[in-house]
């Protein structure tokens, strides 16, 4: 069973950079697409950006000046940054990977909050 | 940028009864990249339907999932207790890349 978990600070002060790791387990990181995806309090989701196995990546045109996805296939993780972050970036944030079956995102992490805040 | 929109915002309905929720896209979506996620609070969305009709492993079948073009639609056949939560479709479209989701029906305990 293939099992996600971000993580990273739980608080960031404006203009700063978010960074966040997403642990995949119970498989390999190879030959799948995995997804950066966000939820600000109370509101909808947000897909941020995505990268293959091979390191490719597609952004958000919103968020795309800043923000970078990296895989490390070693570790068998990717990960986040966000630069220059203001509160209106402050969210949930989920690591999720995109079914073989087409283009949806059929396994999740749990989520992590971060906070922009000084 | 393809905006989908979900109708009702909040759906209130007993359990036993049957929901129709609706994803209106603005402008042509293929169906094969059409999914519905169901979210409950505190946890992460779990992927209900792809492809606009098959549902993921281990979704119960009173899921289903059909329409085409700019129209999709979920039902539930029949509302069992674990069914109330926020519902959201997904669609994707390429040349660039990207994923959009629907703003979310929230599907309340009449």
């Amino acid at each position: 069973q293939v099992q996600l978990q971000e993580s990273g600070p739980g608080l960031v002060k404006p203009s700063e950079t978010l960074s966040l790791t997403c642990t995949v387990s119970g498989g390999s990181i190879t030959s799948y697409y995995w997804s950066w995806i966000r939820q600000p309090p109370g509101k909808g989701l947000e897909w941020i950006g995505y990268i293959d196995y091979n390191g490719a990546t597609s952004y958000n045109p919103s968020l795309k000046s800043r923000v970078t996805i990296s895989v490390d296939t070693s570790k068998n993780e990717f990960s986040l940054k966000l630069t220059s972050v203001t509160a209106a970036d402050t969210a949930v944030f989920y690591c999720a990977r995109r079914s073989p079956m087409g283009q949806n995102f059929d396994y999740w992490g749990q989520g992590t909050l971060v906070t922009v805040s000084s | 940028e393809i905006v989908l929109t979900q109708s009702p915002g909040t759906l209130s309905l007993s359990p036993g009864e049957r929901a129709t929720l609706s994803c209106r896209a603005s402008q042509s979506v293929t169906s094969s990249y059409l999914g519905w996620y169901q979210q409950k609070p505190g946890q992460a969305p779990r992927l209900l339907i792809y492809g606009s009709s098959s549902r993921a492993t281990g979704v119960p079948d009173r899921f289903s999932g059909s329409g085409s073009g700019t129209d999709f639609t979920l039902t539930i056949s029949r509302l069992e207790p674990e069914d109330f939560a926020v519902y959201y479709c997904q669609q994707y479209a390429g040349s660039p890349p990207m994923y959009t989701f629907g703003q979310g029906t929230k599907l309340e305990i009449k």
